[in-house]
């Protein structure tokens, strides 16, 4: 049973910390999204991914998030320097996309929960 | 994307019928209706998407309305684990662009299935 995994599962760090969240999406899936979910906003989109190449990162703090994809089978999640209200949990998806821009379903990971003190 | 509305939450006897709906009155006509669902701790689970006809698979079915401005996504038969929120989402299948499957989720509707 094909899924996406997610590491670490757990992550507590100190404000101004690095932290790296991996992610290895479904093999053959050539779509990735990373969410953020808290409390308060609920579900987020923070970048995603198709063939490797960014598509839209619109949804992150760019000045202290960045993604990439170094390959197909793993996507990161990198915090720097860590704070607070990044406390939450980071979800990845992966599914496929056709051409034309047709999918369907995202499967998604269990999370990693970030917690930062 | 079209915006949807859902109850916050609901209540389903075990082993009952749950029905949950969904407004999305201003959907367009390439619009599709997708639902997920999150079982506390859990990433969301896809559970099933349609455009305008009933659809149906092993975890549920899907009732759109003949006008397509609600929707209701329907368990046969409830069981403990399906106490979960839940998600209708609505959004083109061809979005090409910076719009490769994105989903943008609301709040859900928190089905409580009791005993």
């Amino acid at each position: 049973d094909a899924r996406v995994t997610q590491t670490p599962r757990h992550k507590v760090t100190e404000m101004g910390q690095e932290v790296t969240m991996r992610c290895q999406p479904i093999l053959g899936h050539n779509t990735v999204f990373w969410y953020r979910q808290t409390m308060m906003q609920g579900l987020e989109l923070l970048a995603y991914f198709r063939n490797r190449a960014p598509l839209d990162d619109s949804g992150m703090p760019k000045d202290r998030f960045s993604a990439e994809m170094p390959d197909a089978t793993l996507a990161t999640l990198k915090i720097q320097p860590s704070e607070p209200r990044d406390s939450a949990v980071y979800f990845c998806a992966s599914g496929k996309t056709g051409t034309s821009g047709s999918s369907y379903e995202q499967y998604f990971g269990p999370g990693t929960r970030l917690t930062v003190t | 994307d079209a915006k949807t509305t859902q109850p916050p939450s609901m209540d389903c006897a075990e082993g009952r019928a749950a029905n949950l709906p969904c407004n999305h009155s201003t959907i367009s006509g390439n619009e599709y209706v997708y639902w997920y669902r999150q079982i506390h701790s859990q990433g969301p689970q896809y559970i099933i998407h349609g455009l305008k006809n009933n659809e149906t698979n092993e975890m549920a079915s899907l009732i759109i309305t003949e006008d397509r401005k609600s929707s209701t996504l329907i368990l046969p038969h409830a069981t403990l684990r399906d106490t979960a929120v839940y998600y209708c989402i609505v959004r083109v299948l061809n979005a090409g662009g910076t719009s490769y499957g994105k989903l943008t989720f609301g709040q859900g509707t928190i089905l409580t299935v009791h005993p």
